[in-house]
């Protein structure tokens, strides 16, 4: 059981560059989140999907988008990234009870 | 503004003490969650609490919820090193898909 699998889980891009951090949960939940999460901080929401074909934004969505494809997949695009956008990236999946969220294994984003 | 508030933010403890983490929240919550993370590893759920009185145990861990006092704490026993760790919590309800979190407490446990 897999559970959340990011993809990739390194990766250097160079100022104004693009890339596709790719999520899937094999779960059957309906919720997925994208999270970042900065030196010694906690976690920010970036964008969420509450459901297959809908998504909603955050607390910190400025510079990304995301598609929810379908219900095991999420995914979340830089389209010029930013130095500030250097970050440990979580995508979170979340059951229909809303209780146990569970976590991808991070994927870790150098803006140089 | 909707906030989760923990403390301390750092500590630091020697094996075999007792202490406790706090986790205040200001949101309306019928959900409090606490999760573990390693250094450069992902969260790993410990702990849901869903209603007010909640208690719940695991080994030296024990979480508890007041919700009209809008607290959750985190009880450590008889700590040991390989709790070492940040904690996080986060505030829920069933009718909000968004979860508030707080900035952890990073617990070191010194042998």
């Amino acid at each position: 059981n897999a559970g959340v699998t990011q993809t990739p889980k390194f990766q250097v891009l160079k100022t104004g560059q693009s890339m596709t951090l790719q999520c899937a949960q094999d779960m059957n939940h309906n919720s997925m989140y994208w999270y970042r999460q900065d030196p010694g901080m906690g976690l920010r929401l970036i964008y969420y999907s509450a459901s297959e074909g809908t998504t909603d934004k955050g607390e910190v969505p400025n510079g990304y988008n995301v598609s929810r494809l379908n219900k095991r997949e999420f995914s979340l695009r830089l389209e010029s990234a930013a130095p500030s956008q250097t970050s440990v990236y979580f995508c979170a999946a979340r059951g229909f009870a809303r209780n146990t969220i569970y976590f991808g294994e991070g994927s870790w984003l150098t803006v140089v | 503004e909707l906030k989760v508030e923990q403390n301390p933010l750092f500590l630091s403890m020697q094996e075999g003490k007792n202490y406790t983490i706090y986790c205040n929240y200001s949101t309306t919550s019928d959900r409090l969650y606490w999760y573990r993370q390693d250094p450069g590893k992902s969260l790993e759920s410990l702990f849901v609490l869903l209603s007010n009185g909640a208690v719940k145990q695991e080994g030296r861990l024990m979480a508890s919820l007041d919700t009209k006092a809008r607290l959750s704490t985190l009880h450590i026993t008889a700590a040991v090193h390989d709790l070492s760790a940040t904690y996080f919590c986060a505030s829920g309800s069933d009718s909000n898909y968004q979860l508030i979190w707080g900035a952890g407490t990073k617990l070191i446990i010194k042998p």
